[in-house]
């Protein structure tokens, strides 16, 4: 069975640009989850997906943002970049709202 | 509001020894509890997890905890480490349904396996 995938695997960016990072999900898992893990903030929780829907969103301005397509990939944006968004941005997915298996990653970094 | 504590930053050990890496945690609620694991520059993998039932729970790689509700704790122990397990470790909880999704992580500890 395929794990969770993500891509791109790298994105570099400069500041003020928009970064667009992708997800999809374990076959048959509905929900969708993204969380980023920067240096010295540990792993924080972004945003929460399911059916189609945004059901939570952690601490972070409006600027992140994201969205989950009828196949149940979702798509991350993040808008006006700044210096402290490099970080590992992890997505996970569930069937529902118990185990989360992760992806590998997607490392951005904003010059 | 749930909250993770992992009271080690760093754990070196030889090879062959033991471990146990300590995560204490605070929770109004039910709760639902996991170690998971990340090897430099990859995302993270599921080690195992404690939704309810028994509370010695055993996950890949050799590796168990025991969740103990009264000192609100879920170490994970492995009796023999090799150099493979060197890895950051981390120990999240979620409340169910009360979570919204949110997983709430630990802020990690590095395991670090010496021959």
């Amino acid at each position: 069975e395929a794990g969770v995938t993500q891509s791109p695997t790298h994105l570099i960016k400069t500041r003020g640009q928009q970064a667009t990072l992708r997800c999809s999900p374990i076959s048959g898992h509905t929900s969708v989850y993204w969380y980023q893990q920067a240096l010295g903030l540990g792993l924080q929780f972004l945003l929460w997906y399911d059916e189609g829907e945004e059901r939570n969103r952690g601490n972070f301005p409006p600027r992140f943002s994201g969205r989950q397509f009828p196949n149940y990939s979702s798509e991350l944006n993040v808008n006006a970049l700044e210096l402290e968004d490099s970080a590992l941005y992890l997505c996970a997915s569930s069937p529902r709202s118990d185990t989360q298996y992760f992806g590998p990653g997607t490392r951005l970094t904003v010059l | 509001a749930q909250s993770v504590t992992q009271l080690d930053s760093q754990v070196p050990v030889f090879e062959e020894a033991p471990v146990e890496l300590r995560c204490n945690y605070s929770s109004s609620v039910s709760v639902y509890l996991f170690w998971y694991v990340q090897y430099p520059n990859q995302g993270l993998q599921l080690l195992l997890k404690y939704l309810s039932g028994s509370t010695l729970v055993k996950g890949i790689n050799g590796f168990e905890a025991e969740f103990n509700k009264s000192q609100t704790s879920f170490h994970l122990r492995k009796p023999s480490v090799h150099i493979s397990d060197t890895a950051e470790y981390f120990c999240a909880v979620s409340e169910g349904p009360a979570s919204y999704g949110k997983l709430t992580f630990g802020q990690g500890t590095i395991l670090t396996v010496h021959p």
